[in-house]
């Protein structure tokens, strides 16, 4: 297919809701990066998948944040329990394998807004 | 935590103008990229520079980096009222993963 996709492309929820946010790879990219941005806090990273595995989760900022990635592709990032300073844009990329000089493209992202 | 820092935050230039943007990192890096990003949304990958190469090339885009000053530029040459967007550098840090640690971003308008 075409580039990263992610859905929805907006989503607003109401503090303490659950919400889960989706994110379509490129076919065939092995590694996928879920960031963040706010005005706050700018451009964060938050984790990265090398196949299913979760070798980095460090800039998930608590525990309400995880994710998961099945069959090597579609990952979906759940956070629990909503916030307002979860407000943000999700964005996610991938890159063909998880070394350092690949390229990583990106999806639209999902802009959260937290009532 | 920023590695990043750009300047200057802002800039604005006329068309057919050169726009030279700088990035200054605080640790060892393995490699350097420029992103840009139109209406908050999407990032779009630019050129990506090795920490041993000092310049390189990609159309109306000239990048240099100097690993004694840790410090990159991005040169726009001949800008288009298309390029108006925001522009983040990113990092790749020495012996850790892939992960980009971006700075806080350049907001660039070129005037038609």
């Amino acid at each position: 297919g075409a580039g990263v996709s992610q859905s929805p492309s907006n989503k607003v929820t109401e503090k303490g809701k659950d919400v889960e946010l989706r994110c379509d790879p490129i076919s065939g990219h092995t590694a996928l990066y879920w960031y963040r941005q706010s005005l706050g806090q700018g451009l964060e990273f938050l984790i990265y998948f090398q196949g299913n595995s979760a070798p980095d989760k460090s800039g998930l900022p608590s525990d309400r944040f995880s994710a998961e990635r099945t069959g090597g592709s579609v990952s979906t990032l759940t956070i629990q329990r909503t916030q307002q300073e979860d407000s943000a844009v999700y964005l996610c990329a991938s890159s063909l394998a998880s070394g350092q000089i690949y390229e990583q493209y990106f999806g639209p992202g999902t802009r959260l807004t937290v009532t | 935590s920023q590695q990043g820092e750009e300047d200057p935050q802002a800039l604005s230039i006329q068309e057919g103008e050169n726009a030279t943007m700088n990035c200054s990192y605080k640790t060892s890096i393995n490699n350097l990229q420029w992103y840009r990003q139109n209406s908050g949304r999407g990032l779009v990958h630019l050129i990506l520079i090795r920490s041993n190469e000092r310049e390189k090339h990609s159309g109306r885009l000239r990048v240099t980096l100097d690993t004694s000053k840790k410090s990159s530029s991005l040169l726009i040459t001949a800008s288009r009222a298309a390029d108006t967007a925001s522009y983040f550098c990113a990092t790749v840090l020495t012996g850790a993963n892939s992960k980009l640690t971006f700075g806080k971003g350049i907001t660039l308008s070129v005037r038609p």
